[in-house]
């Protein structure tokens, strides 16, 4: 069974970068069982999703956050990444990563993940 | 971008109840709908995914239904531990979207 970590500063700088880091565990990146995702939730608000890579390297990420965004896979260590560039305190969320599979299925859902990291945008 | 409209935003009920929550798209997105719950401070648990089918591990009293733009997710006897937040999400687009939640509480 795969098992997510997210780790990371839990307080970042108004127009700084916000790096953090999925640690996976129980299954390999390099699989393709999976793909690769993070998606974040306000507090008391829904859920949204970030983005994604694929084991290959390749990302989706969404629009609304795309010029602000890289998400990157290092399979040495088994983890990925986001970072989120110029946060304002409009990104203060829970974040979580999260896997989405398996990639046979028709639109695969959000099937293992993070327990979340609080990251807090405030000088 | 596909919008998810769920309803009701909330709902209060007693245990044993059987519960309906609505979940509809804003164009055609076949199957592709998943339900999850969240309890406060956890991260969401996948109940039922390709509109229908339920996650290993979930009881069987969750059911989901529904296609093209119109899903159900019911709940056939409430129970304590359902008391929670419930989300659907297509992944039909190019962007997954959510719909905004309904919560269920006691009554």
């Amino acid at each position: 069974q795969v098992q997510l970590q997210e780790s990371g500063p839990g307080l970042v700088k108004p127009s700084q970068t916000l790096s953090l880091t999925c640690t996976v565990s129980g299954g390999s990146i390099s699989s393709g069982s999976h793909y690769w995702n993070w998606l974040r939730q306000p507090a008391g608000k829904g859920l949204e999703w970030i983005g994604r890579i694929y084991s290959s390297g390749s990302t989706n990420y969404n629009p609304s956050l795309r010029s602000r965004l890289i998400i990157s896979v290092d399979k040495s260590k088994n983890q990925f990444s986001l970072k989120m560039s110029s946060v304002t305190a409009a990104d203060t969320a829970v974040y979580y990563c999260a896997t989405e599979g398996p990639p046979s299925l028709n639109g695969p859902p959000f099937d293992y993940w993070g327990q979340g990291i609080l990251v807090t945008v405030s000088s | 971008d596909i919008q998810m409209t769920q309803s009701p935003s909330s709902l209060s009920a007693s245990v044993g109840d059987r519960v309906t929550i609505t979940c509809r798209a804003s164009e055609k997105i076949n199957n592709y709908l998943n339900w999850y719950q969240q309890i406060p401070g956890k991260a969401p648990k996948l109940l039922i995914f390709a509109a229908s089918t339920l996650q290993s591990g979930v009881p069987s009293r969750f059911s989901g239904s529904g296609s093209g733009t119109d899903f159900t997710l019911t709940i056939s006897s409430l129970q304590p531990e359902d008391f929670a937040t419930y989300y659907c999400q297509q992944s039909y687009g190019n962007l997954i979207t959510f719909g905004g939640g309904t919560k269920v509480e006691i009554k």
